[in-house]
């Protein structure tokens, strides 16, 4: 079972609405990474959270400690945010684990 | 900067042949790392240098070896490959191997082994 479970799996939505992907994990953490992955394979990172929210343009992202749970919001959602959006997890020896993916299509 | 650059993008090989992958980052980043990827499954580290001058496995090693050239290269060398390395491989790069840094990504070589 992998540490590192995010949903939805795929999720399909209209230009404009406001997008959330969750990530939950099993274990103490000391950071979670959100990646993007772009349909020609490039592999960006979004964010690095140990404690709270943080925002970038129109994406924010949130973790909650003692429910061992994040989310990436994306508001004003646009085609060009079409990607694989991954969560990593990274505990106490620092070994990452990464999340499968939530593949996200956005029509215009 | 360049970043993280790897080659080759594409590669295809026949059962039994060997190849290197070849990684080189221009971050003066400390460490380095190979990953693999295959569909419904999340990136899987093979190997990885914390610091120039070591390497050590990761969670997928059997059937790769890998060298840290000087603090900007880190290969990947496959000696006799087989069907089941037939993935896209990532070479990443970070500023120590702590979970809280970034690791930066490069573009990918798309390997398939007949």
């Amino acid at each position: 079972k992998n540490e590192v479970e995010q949903s939805p799996q795929n999720l399909t939505a209209q230009e404009g609405e406001f997008i959330t992907i969750n990530c939950s994990y099993s274990v103490g953490i000391s950071a979670l990474h959100w990646l993007q992955q772009h349909p020609g394979g490039g592999i960006v990172s979004l964010f690095m959270l140990s404690s709270g929210k943080k925002k970038h343009g129109r994406l924010i992202a949130t973790i909650n400690i003692q429910e061992k749970h994040s989310s990436l919001h994306i508001t004003a959602s646009h085609p060009r945010d079409s990607a694989v959006y991954i969560c990593v997890y990274g505990g106490a020896t620092n070994k990452l684990i990464f999340g499968t993916g939530t593949l996200l299509a956005v029509q215009p | 900067n360049a970043g993280v650059t790897q080659t080759p993008k594409f590669q295809v090989l026949k059962t039994g042949q060997s190849m290197t992958l070849q990684c080189a980052q221009d971050m003066n980043h400390n460490s380095m790392y190979w990953y693999r990827q295959d569909p419904g499954m999340g990136l899987r580290l093979i190997y990885y240098s914390a610091s120039e001058g070591t390497t050590d496995k990761g969670e997928v090693p059997n059937g790769y070896n890998v060298s840290r050239l000087n603090k900007r290269e880190f290969s990947l060398r496959l000696e006799s490959a087989a069907p089941s390395q037939t993935s896209v491989y990532f070479c990443a790069s970070s500023f120590s191997g702590r979970a809280v840094y970034e690791q930066f990504f490069g573009p990918g070589t798309r390997l398939t082994v007949l």
